[in-house]
């Protein structure tokens, strides 16, 4: 079945080391996202990517950073910089940005730094 | 800017009672309205949309119409069921700006328990 995977579950980390989250879809998607979503909000997106080798902040992108090297895989990296990186992270991919083109989401990393 | 509002949680109903999940939305142009669901543990699942005015979207039971005049997009079942028990996410996408997945504004979310 297609999908998207995104790996670990829980991710635990100490403050000052950068952490990287992974996702990875067979569903051909051209588009992929990035997620947080923190208790009691909405979700906010971080990065997003149109197509390979090519990615756009979204609306919290400070101290994170991503690549999109391949089609399937867009890597997120959690920095020392970013200031509260505890949270739920969501991967999320669709055909092409356009609204019509549903979102398809991974099962989240939740994120713990201490 | 864009915004959606969405009624406070938790929402607690018997199993087969009608829900209702308040959402309205503030937005500068003709938006794209969605409804996504997030069962525990695992990430959202678009449960239904509305591209214009009038639309109605269904699936699974849900429904929501997109009321231009009240600038509304309420979800609603008529018989819930344990299994409906999840987080509800109203969103919208500005057309005005390009209807792009990366312009989806999201609620809060509403959470809902079904008791059998």
């Amino acid at each position: 079945d297609g999908g998207i995977t995104q790996s670990p579950k829980y991710l635990f980390r100490k403050e000052g080391q950068n952490v990287t989250l992974s996702c990875e879809q067979n569903l051909n998607h051209d588009a992929m996202y990035w997620y947080r979503q923190d208790p009691g909000q909405g979700l906010r997106l971080i990065y997003y990517s149109q197509i390979v080798n090519d990615f756009q902040k979204g609306d919290i992108a400070e101290g994170y950073s991503v690549s999109r090297e391949k089609k399937e895989s867009f890597p997120l990296t959690v920095t020392s910089a970013q200031k509260n990186p505890t949270a739920f992270y969501l991967c999320a991919s669709s055909i092409q940005t356009g609204v019509n083109s549903p979102l398809h989401f991974g099962n989240g990393t939740r994120l713990t730094v201490t | 800017g864009d915004s959606v509002t969405q009624m406070e949680g938790p929402v607690t109903l018997s199993e087969e009672a009608f829900l209702t999940i308040n959402c309205t939305y503030t937005a500068t142009g003709y938006p794209s309205l969605f409804w996504y669901v997030q069962y525990p543990g695992e990430g959202l699942q678009l449960l239904l949309k509305a591209t214009k005015a009038d639309d109605k979207g269904s699936n699974k039971g849900f429904e929501a119409t997109y009321r231009k005049e009240t600038t509304s997009f309420h979800l609603e079942k008529g018989s819930v069921q344990v299994s409906d028990s999840a987080v509800y996410f109203c969103a919208l996408s500005d057309q005005s700006s390009g209807g792009s997945n990366y312009k989806l504004t999201f609620g809060k979310g509403t959470l809902l328990t079904v008791n059998p």
